[in-house]
């Protein structure tokens, strides 16, 4: 089946601007990740949704930066007025129903997004 | 805090060779989940292996085994008899409470023919 799709798959954008990233999850699982990775910073945690429950939030590095997830399905990792430190792969997941932490995240490709 | 270190950052080896990635992690959780994933290089994440705090006991996987020491904080990987089809970046990552994923630096593996 399909896996998790992430759109676009490369973004290039000014300092400044605001740019949203787009997350397909595969149907029907409920558990939604984001992720950076970065060279300075490895690949840490941003978000996660979980049903209809509030959203961790934790891992967002400052509030230039939200998500949502709409109908439980898809998700859109927004990130105002990039700045150059804001360059870095995001990567999206997403886990089955009825899952826990011990188990498997299924991740997308990616977006590369790149500050000028 | 959680946290995963991985010390070697690349490994070089020649195919057929067994290569042993080393992860050391802190948490302060007594339940917790300790992960492997491969990075090739199209970039996307593979889960290889999995193992629960409560499970001490090391397993083979195809070419693929894992060696968890509770009292050592370690969860070391091997792959045995390494193919080029095997270099790749790899990721140990922990899982606790927070159901993130808590990643280590990743060592770069290059499998050479």
């Amino acid at each position: 089946g399909a896996g998790v799709s992430q759109s676009p798959s490369n973004k290039v954008t000014e300092k400044g601007k605001d740019v949203e990233l787009r997350c397909d999850p595969i149907s029907g699982h409920t558990a939604l990740y984001w992720y950076r990775q970065s060279l300075g910073q490895g690949l840490e945690f941003l978000i996660y949704f979980q049903g209809n429950s509030a959203p961790d939030k934790s891992g967002l590095p400052s509030d230039r930066f939200s998500a949502e997830r709409t109908g439980g399905s898809v998700s859109t990792l927004t990130i105002q007025r990039t700045q150059q430190e804001d360059s870095a792969v995001y990567l999206c997941a997403s886990r089955p129903p009825r899952t826990g932490p011990g188990d498997e995240q299924f991740f997308g490709p990616g977006t590369r997004l790149t500050v000028l | 805090a959680q946290k995963v270190t991985q010390a070697q950052t690349e490994i070089s080896v020649v195919e057929k060779e067994d290569v042993t990635l080393d992860c050391v992690y802190e948490t302060r959780d007594t339940t917790y989940y300790l992960f492997w994933y491969k990075q090739p290089p199209s970039g996307e994440l593979v889960f290889l292996i999995r193992r629960n705090s409560f499970d001490e006991q090391n397993e083979i996987s195809g070419r693929y085994s894992w060696n968890f020491q509770k009292s050592t904080s370690s969860f070391n990987f091997t792959i045995t008899a390494s193919q080029v089809v095997d270099s790749a970046v790899y990721f140990c990552a922990l899982s606790a409470r927070g159901n993130k994923l808590t990643f280590g630096g990743g060592t770069r593996v290059l499998v050479k023919p």
